[in-house]
């Protein structure tokens, strides 16, 4: 079965500080996409970063950085500098090359910043 | 331009009724998507199209499920006799195409609470 595991159901950070949200997955294909994914109270999720898993250079955006390390299947997610507007849940989700746009997702990590 | 949009945003209905739940994606988008978020979850998924046809309805549950876009636009989820287990928020996407970089745009979503 293809799954993602996120063992952090809640994280919290100090605003300004840095946390790392965990993602580990599995699957038998060698080629996929990574993803992380903001859920705010909305509900709309929305794009944070990506990871193609033939790039072994690790994506960044802005202040949200990732650690892919595809022999261990594990797919981290950092912020920097936290701020209040960070607050929400993260979903790490992939999909497979020839899957079309299929997306499996993790259960979630409900991030919580502090002033 | 517009998001994705999804009508009703919240639908109350009693055990055994039929739904509708509809999406408009974003203008020009030639796929779309549905998924299923349970309370305490990730978004699961449930059936993608790719213009009017259903490229991949996998994730449907039973055959109470189904969903159609008549017109490579608007879809529409529909629900056969409900049960109290299908309640949860019924997400849409949509993407430019199927394309493996297309990123996926999510609508608000539809919370459907059968009674």
């Amino acid at each position: 079965a293809q799954t993602v595991t996120q063992s952090q159901p809640e994280m919290s950070v100090q605003e300004a500080e840095t946390v790392t949200l965990s993602c580990t997955y599995d699957t038998s294909e060698s080629d996929y996409y990574l993803f992380w994914y903001k859920q705010p109270p909305s509900r709309q999720m929305i794009l944070v970063i990506r990871q193609e898993a033939y790039k072994q250079q690790n994506a960044t955006e802005n202040r949200f950085s990732v650690n892919f390390q595809k022999a261990a299947k594990s797919f981290s997610l950092k912020i920097s500098d936290s701020q209040l507007g960070d607050a929400a849940m993260y979903f790490c989700a992939y999909r497979l090359y020839n899957q079309g746009g299929k997306l499996i997702f993790g259960q979630g990590t409900e991030l919580s910043v502090k002033p | 331009g517009a998001g994705v949009s999804q009508t009703p945003s919240n639908k109350v209905t009693e055990k055994g009724k039929y739904v509708e739940l509809r999406c408009d994606p974003i203008s020009g988008h030639t796929a779309l998507y549905w998924y299923r978020q349970s309370l305490g979850q990730g978004p699961e998924f449930l059936i993608y199209f790719q213009g009017t046809g259903a490229a991949d309805d996998s994730g449907l549950p039973n055959d109470r499920f189904f969903a159609v876009r008549p017109e490579g636009s608007v879809s529409t989820l529909k629900i056969q006799r409900t049960e109290r287990g299908d309640s949860a928020v019924y997400l849409c996407a949509s993407s430019l195409t199927e394309g493996r970089l297309d990123t996926q745009y999510f609508g608000p979503g539809t919370r459907l609470t059968v009674l």
